[in-house]
Parts: C-alpha cells; sequence; structure tokens
C-alpha cells in the first residue's frame, strides 16, 4: 500500500517571505499523480497543484511551485510571497492510475503566516 | 461551475442513535470516495465506489458503518450505532476514474458531534 509521509506538524512564515513544505511517499508503481490540497480553517478542502509522475518538468501555478524528485519519492511545495490567505492546513495526496485510482492523504502541515 | 455537494453540514446525535450523510458527487464522477477527518490529522479514507460497486472499504468499521451508491450516482453513509469516537468531519470526494482523471473534488464535509 502506498504511504504519504509529511515530516512538518507546522510551519511559520512572514508575509512576503517563501516556504517549503515537505512530503515523501513510498510507491512501487512507476505512473502515478502527485497533488498539494489546501484547507483553510472550517473550509473546503480545494487543489493547489498537481504533478503527473511522468513528466520531469515540475508545476508551477502562480505562487505555488513543487520539487518533484521521482527517485527520492520526494515532492516538496514552496510558496513564494507568502499571503495572509495562504494559512492553511496543506496535504500533500497521491493517487494511483491504474486499478481503482486510491487517493490517499499525508497528515498535513499547518502553515501560519504573520504579517 | 460543479460542486460536490453533502448535507447535513453539522450534525449532534447522541451516543447509540443512527445517523446518515448524503453526498450528491460532480455529474459524470464514477469514482466517490468517503473520508473521515479527524480535528487536526489528514483524510482517512472510509469506502470507495467505482459506479455503484465498491471497490475499497478495507478500513470502513463494517459492525456499525455502511455505504451504498445504489444508481452509481449519490451516496449515503450510515453509522449505527453512533459512538463518542466517531466525532470527527466526514469528507464526500468524487474524480474521474484512471487515467481519464486527475484530481478528486471534495464537498464542504459534515461535521459530526456524538454526545
Amino acid at each position: 500500500a502506498q504511504t504519504v509521509t509529511q515530516s512538518q506538524p507546522e510551519m511559520s512564515v512572514q508575509e512576503a517571505e517563501t516556504v517549503t513544505l515537505s512530503c515523501t511517499y513510498d510507491t512501487s508503481e512507476s505512473d502515478y499523480y502527485l497533488f498539494w490540497y489546501k484547507q483553510p480553517p472550517s473550509r473546503q478542502m480545494i487543489l493547489v497543484i498537481r504533478q503527473e509522475a511522468y513528466k520531469q518538468q515540475n508545476a508551477t501555478e502562480n505562487r505555488f511551485s513543487v520539487n518533484f524528485q521521482k527517485a527520492a519519492k520526494s515532492f516538496s511545495l514552496k510558496i513564494s510571497d507568502s499571503q495572509l490567505g495562504d494559512a492553511a492546513m496543506y496535504f500533500c495526496a497521491y493517487r494511483t492510475i491504474s486499478g481503482y485510482s486510491t487517493l490517499t492523504f499525508g497528515k498535513g502541515t499547518m502553515l501560519l503566516v504573520s504579517p | 461551475e460543479a460542486e460536490v455537494a453533502q448535507s447535513p453540514r453539522y450534525k449532534i446525535t447522541e451516543k447509540s442513535q443512527a445517523v446518515a450523510f448524503w453526498c450528491d458527487p460532480i455529474s459524470g464522477h464514477a469514482t466517490l470516495y468517503w473520508y473521515r477527518q479527524i480535528l487536526g490529522q489528514g483524510p482517512e479514507l472510509l469506502v470507495q465506489f467505482q459506479d455503484e460497486s465498491v471497490v475499497d472499504d478495507s478500513q470502513l468499521p463494517k459492525d456499525r458503518f455502511s455505504a451504498e451508491r445504489l444508481k452509481g450516482v449519490d451516496s449515503t453513509l450510515k453509522i449505527q450505532p453512533a459512538e463518542l469516537g466517531d466525532s470527527a468531519m466526514y469528507l464526500c470526494a468524487s474524480s474521474y476514474p484512471g487515467q481519464g482523471g486527475t484530481e478528486a473534488f471534495f464537498g464542504q464535509g459534515t461535521r459530526l458531534t456524538v454526545v
């Protein structure tokens, strides 16, 4: 079974600074998807960014980018120019392509943003 | 914009009572997930459907939990009898299956409190 590990329960960053959230995963498959989801307090889980494992190029979405290291099974999220609205729980998730598209989450990293 | 609908948003029930949650996925999404999320932790899969079939219920406490998706569209998750430890957020998500889909879309969740 696939596992997703987020080793940082909490991270802090100041507005306008850059922060990196870590994620590692374990799988024997060669093709899969990786995601970062954001869950603000008492609000809906929304997708931040996704990465297809067959693509070598790291995904970017505005201020959000990933560092995908397939051999190391590492998938970190970099948030540039942090904003107060970025404060939330961030979850790393792994999704299989084969079979029934199992979606597995890490335990999350709480991101605190200070003015 | 299409959304995953869940109801109720909040539910308070007494220990040993029955409780049910409803989810309507995005139209066309064959894959439907039910997750349980304890405050401050990552979502844990309870059950996954492909159309009307259960494809993973390995973590579902089957002595008290049941789930169905009779016509392969909306789904109901039931707990009977509820226990204090069932207090959590119950999240429903849907996606296209396999290589035809990428991320899962989440509903707003049902927050259950058992007293």
